[in-house]
């Protein structure tokens, strides 16, 4: 099992640009959360999935933020546009059903100059 | 907001020596976790208490819940240099499908 995987690893770009984040869930694993991390704020849940659906979003500060997941192997993150203060790492986890422990990526390091 | 609060914020001890970590939440919860996060990395599962169950082990942690005083504590023994990291407990909501994460609690074992 190769875990849940995410990319890119790293992204850098300019103000303005669009940022598509990707997620491979660990295989049957029904339900995906989208999580935030800063020093400011530690950890946030932008939002999860149960069968592919979007459950809550409330997490997701601004319409800026978009997220997807178009089949069960595989959901996205989108910013468009972005601003510096989104700057953070974000993690994608998958579990089994949502009352499961959690199986987090190592994050996509997204850096808004 | 963060349903959990971490307390230290930091930890520094000698290889060998145990290591203890508390957590605080404001609300009702069906479970906590306890994870992990090494430098660069996801967080790893730990651990996972029920509400209505008072303490448990796995290895060499060992995992309390006071449900009266909304607090846990999770406590690593024989602490070893790898147990170097950050160590997060996480609650759920009522309904269980979402988990908050606390502040952390980031450990440092000197060899």
């Amino acid at each position: 099992d190769a875990g849940v995987i995410q990319s890119p690893r790293h992204e850098v770009t300019e103000m303005g640009q669009e940022v598509t984040l990707r997620c491979k869930p660990i295989s049957g694993h029904n339900s995906l959360f989208w999580y935030r991390q800063t020093m400011m704020r530690g950890l946030e849940l932008l939002i999860y999935f149960n069968n592919n659906v979007p459950i809550d979003d409330s997490g997701m500060p601004e319409d800026r933020f978009s997220a997807k997941m178009p089949n069960a192997s595989f959901s996205t993150l989108k910013i468009q546009p972005s601003e510096p203060r989104d700057s953070a790492v974000y993690f994608c986890a998958s579990s089994f059903d949502s009352n499961s422990p959690l199986h987090f990526g190592n994050g996509t390091r997204l850096t808004v100059t | 907001s963060q349903q959990g609060e971490e307390d230290p914020q930091a930890l520094s001890i000698q290889e060998g020596e145990n290591a203890t970590m508390n957590c605080s939440y404001k609300t009702s919860i069906n479970n906590l976790q306890w994870y992990r996060q090494n430098s660069g990395r996801g967080l790893v599962h730990l651990i996972l208490i029920r509400s209505n169950e008072r303490e448990k082990h796995s290895g060499r942690l060992r995992v309390t819940l006071d449900t009266s005083k909304k607090s846990s504590s999770l406590l690593i023994t024989a602490s070893r240099a790898a147990d170097t990291a950050s160590y997060f407990c996480a609650t759920d909501d009522r309904s269980g499908d979402k988990l908050t994460f606390g502040t952390g609690t980031r450990l440092a074992v000197r060899p």
